[in-house]
């Protein structure tokens, strides 16, 4: 199956800092998502994008899928970013996702 | 806003105990998945559908079973838990094409 590995797997940010989280993924995907845990283990849908660049305010998110990673950008960082990204890339009917093993991002004022 | 709703946010169960996991969405979503979390183990799904009476083993389906009888609603059942089985379980709904991954807030099950 498709393996799926996220880097760095900890990250310690001073508020406003900038960062840049990375995704590489061993096969062609029809379907990449990021995903925000927040500490009380809420998770929220940042961007689909199996393909192309996205933003969304302080976040934005490009995928290059023949070279198969995907990056996660962001930027003036706050400490209500603090908590676990994840990517998760589809490849077969029903859109199923594999997980990556997160990576833990603690922003401190 | 799209809303999966689970039925328990805290749960503690028995061993050998039939335990039932509800879940519903209310965006009309064709797809619905039930994942574990584990600590070190990330996100590992169970089982998914695609369709009303449809189901699929995801990675790790031993131990569980489902049901999908109607379109807004999936139960992760477990037929006899074990202590193995405490962890947190997360439901999700997408549309067909997988765009609009929702997750719901999560069941901490813990089996004694």
């Amino acid at each position: 199956g498709i393996q799926v590995e996220q880097s760095p797997p900890d990250l310690i940010l001073q508020e406003g800092a900038n960062s840049t989280l990375r995704c590489n993924f061993s096969d062609s995907v029809n379907n990449l998502q990021w995903f925000h845990q927040n500490p009380w283990g809420q998770l929220i849908n940042l961007f689909y994008i199996p393909s192309g660049t996205k933003q969304n305010g302080r976040l934005s998110a490009t995928t290059v899928a023949t070279e198969r990673y995907s990056l996660l950008y962001i930027s003036s960082s706050q400490t209500t970013d603090s908590g676990v990204y994840f990517c998760a890339v589809g490849s077969e009917y029903g859109n199923k996702l594999v997980f990556g093993a997160g990576t833990i991002l603690r922003v401190k004022s | 806003d799209v809303k999966v709703t689970q039925s328990s946010r805290y749960l503690v169960k028995r061993t050998g105990e039939k335990v039932f996991l509800e879940c519903v969405q209310d965006m009309d979503h064709e797809n619905m998945f039930w994942y574990r979390q584990d600590p070190g183990l990330g996100l590992r799904l169970i089982y998914f559908s695609y369709d009303v009476k449809m189901k699929e083993k995801g990675d790790i389906p031993e131990g569980y079973s489902v049901s999908r009888e109607k379109k807004e609603r999936f139960s992760l059942i477990l037929e006899s838990a074990s202590t193995n089985q405490t962890s947190m379980y997360l439901c999700a709904s997408s549309h067909d094409s997988g765009y609009g991954y929702t997750f719901g807030s999560g069941t901490r099950l813990t089996v004694v």
